[in-house]
């Protein structure tokens, strides 16, 4: 089975800006979180979706938002992007919701604010 | 919410020797945790997991425990190899929102020959 794909890998945006970040989560899979990486703040839960629906967003601004389509990839998108929103955006994909399923980890989109 | 809190955040160790992390959690809810293992520039990895009703767990070299009333879980790995060498991150989720990993701040092994 192919893994968890995200696209693009890479992205350099000015400040104001905003971003659409893909990812396609594991054949069969229908659980999609998504995370942001910086070296200050580390791994942090942005959120996650399942059967098209949030069901739990972390302490991110409303500049951040995420959407689930019906054969579970997900995008996530940035409006008026700021500097600090440099960082490494990983999404990771599980089987289902509320089972404690392994989340595989897609190899993220490097995002750099100019 | 959830506080992970890991340590130590740096770990040298000599080859074959063993290596120990630690995390502590906030919440007596949290009832998954995994640990990921992320080389440099690659994605994290699950390398254990352990549910709450576990005390412990071992796959080869690698083995986890869980102290629910002590709410800590630590991460053993013993004979290690330079290939071990990586950042090593513990999470903790529960059942309402397991999709929500909390993580740690993440420990960076390095295994010297």
């Amino acid at each position: 089975k192919a893994g968890v794909t995200q696209t693009p890998r890479y992205l350099i945006k000015t400040r104001g800006q905003q971003v659409t970040l893909s990812c396609s989560p594991i054949s069969g899979h229908r659980s999609v979180s998504w995370y942001q990486q910086t070296p200050g703040q580390g791994l942090q839960f942005l959120f996650e979706y399942f059967s098209e629906t949030q069901r739990n967003k972390g302490n991110f601004p409303g500049r951040f938002s995420g959407r689930q389509f019906s054969n579970s990839r997900s995008e996530m998108n940035v409006s008026t992007l700021e500097l600090g929103d440099s960082a490494l955006y990983l999404c990771a994909s599980s089987l289902d919701w509320g089972a404690t399923d392994t989340q595989y980890f897609g190899p993220g989109t490097r995002l750099t604010v100019l | 919410g959830e506080n992970v809190e890991q340590h130590p955040s740096t770990l040298s160790v000599q080859e074959g020797d063993s290596a120990v992390i630690k995390c502590t959690y906030s919440d007596s809810a949290s009832n998954y945790f995994p640990w990921y293992k992320q080389e440099l520039g690659k994605r994290p990895q699950l390398i254990i997991d352990i549910r709450s009703n576990v005390g412990e767990k071992k796959d080869q070299r690698i083995a986890v425990t869980l102290n629910k009333t002590a709410k800590h879980f630590s991460l053993h790995i013993t004979e290690t190899q330079p290939e071990d060498s990586a950042v090593y991150f513990c999470a903790a989720s529960k059942t309402d929102s397991w999709g929500k990993l909390q993580f740690g701040a993440g420990t960076q092994v390095v295994v010297t020959p």
